[in-house]
């Protein structure tokens, strides 16, 4: 049972123009959640995150919503680069005290010149 | 730069044929672990370190293993490699176990069955 969804496979945007990319998740004990990037032929890279006790995470064009009622979060890449393109992994980390990541199966975004 | 290295970063080994993955770290973190990634799926903890504390995942198969000797390494055995053990396999690591401490991951290294 995937308990972090990102229904997405893919996403393609316009240099310059928004891009959101979208997760769900179904346990209510996720307390935090943490957005990574990955490049082909790398691993994931940490990007930015939020606690549950916040709505909104904002670092330079990444921000992260966080809509707790709708177990729903997005990040908001604004404006889109082509070195943006990459796969987006949402995760969840319980509130065990322990860091057990869960992660969805990610969206691939295409930037275009 | 400080980092985590997973060697090799491809492997090809036989059927049944006993194969070691290592991972190493210039991180001085507390925690290890390791991620299975199939093609299109989302990564999956198979176990992980805290210090020298082994914690596996309910799920994980009997059919792997890892070992911690130190700080800086951790390895991933699989005993009797199925082809339904071709995947990606990731190593990460984190300062300690807290929710909001970033896990840091290695490029990975891609296991092939033949």
């Amino acid at each position: 049972d995937q308990q972090v969804k990102q229904n997405s496979p893919s996403l393609s945007v316009q240099e310059g123009r928004i891009s959101i990319l979208n997760c769900d998740y179904t346990n209510s004990m996720f307390d935090y959640f943490l957005w990574y990037k990955k490049y082909p032929a790398e691993g994931p890279t940490f990007l930015i995150s939020i606690s549950s006790i916040k709505d909104k995470n904002e670092d330079g064009r990444f921000t992260v919503f966080l809509n707790k009622s709708a177990k729903h979060l997005s990040l908001h890449i604004v404006p889109s680069q082509p070195g943006d393109s990459a796969v987006y992994f949402c995760a969840a980390n319980p509130n065990t005290g322990f860091q057990k990541l869960v992660f969805g199966t990610g969206t691939r975004l295409l930037v275009s010149p | 730069d400080a980092m985590v290295i997973q060697n090799p970063r491809y492997q090809v080994t036989q059927f049944g044929k006993p194969v070691t993955l290592s991972c190493s770290q210039t991180l001085n973190h507390n925690v290890m672990y390791w991620y299975q990634q199939k093609s299109s799926q989302a990564p999956k903890l198979l176990f992980h370190y805290y210090d020298k504390d082994f914690n596996n995942e309910a799920d994980t198969p009997d059919n792997f293993q890892s070992r911690r000797p130190n700080t800086s390494f951790c390895f991933l055995d699989i005993r009797s490699p199925g082809l339904g053990d071709a995947a990606m396999y990731l190593c990460a690591t984190s300062p300690g176990q807290g929710g909001s401490q970033p896990q840091h991951f290695g490029d990975g290294t891609r296991l092939s069955i033949l």
